[in-house]
């Protein structure tokens, strides 16, 4: 079955320690996002990939970095720099053509340890 | 400015019966896509209706149904015959022409089906 798969489902953060959240998808789309959703919040955007090998900021980029080496891969480093990390993390991705939706993994839910 | 407004934080309706939930938005892009989505408490996002800027009619797909109002900038989803499955939180989001892979998210609104 085509589609996004995050993992892990859930992640726990010590204190200073980066994280790596994995985001893989089998659906050929060039661009692919990374959100940030808060408890009883909408989704904020951290970074977005348009193609590989190129990536732009969101509006929360700050303590986070991504890569795109490949177009199916599109993984999300939380760095220490991160002070509060606790959330639930989304990645999507989405075919070009001006009325297509982003299609969404089933999240990563990142805690402090 | 808030690119996308959800004004009902939480909503309540009578199984079978249709609820509206509300959105707004703004932009000044002539050309633009609005998106709702369906997050169940498991936390996925589920794409549910599509209304392009230009679109003459209202759009519909099965039990949604989406009020545009482009002199209103408002594009609220109906969702006829309620079902206990529709309990969700229900996100509207934006995309514009001048970044096309961008989208603004609303805050949400809490849908709630009684039996």
């Amino acid at each position: 079955d085509g589609g996004i798969t995050q993992s892990p489902k859930y992640l726990f953060r010590k204190e200073g320690q980066n994280v790596t959240l994995s985001c893989e998808q089998n659906l050929n789309h060039d661009a692919m996002y990374w959100y940030r959703q808060d408890p009883g919040q909408g989704l904020r955007l951290i970074y977005y990939s348009q193609i590989v090998n190129d990536f732009q900021k969101g509006d929360i980029a700050e303590g986070y970095s991504v890569s795109r080496e490949k177009k199916e891969s599109f993984p999300l480093t939380v760095t220490s720099a991160q002070k509060n990390p606790t959330a639930f993390y989304l990645c999507a991705s989405r075919d070009s053509g001006a009325n297509q939706p982003q299609h969404f993994g089933d999240g990563t839910r990142l805690s402090i340890l | 400015a808030q690119k996308i407004t959800q004004t009902q934080p939480g909503m309540f309706v009578q199984e079978k019966e249709a609820v509206t939930l509300d959105c707004t938005y703004d932009t000044s892009d002539p050309s633009y896509g609005l998106f709702w989505y369906k997050q169940p408490s498991s936390g996925e996002m589920i794409f549910l209706i599509y209304q392009g800027s230009y679109d003459q009619q209202n759009a519909t797909e099965g039990r949604y149904s989406l009020n545009f109002q482009k002199a209103r900038k408002s594009a609220n989803l109906v969702i006829s015959a309620s079902q206990l499955g529709d309990s969700a939180m229900y996100f509207c989001a934006m995309r514009e022409v001048e970044n096309f892979n961008k989208f603004y998210f609303g805050s949400g609104t809490k849908l709630n089906v009684k039996p």
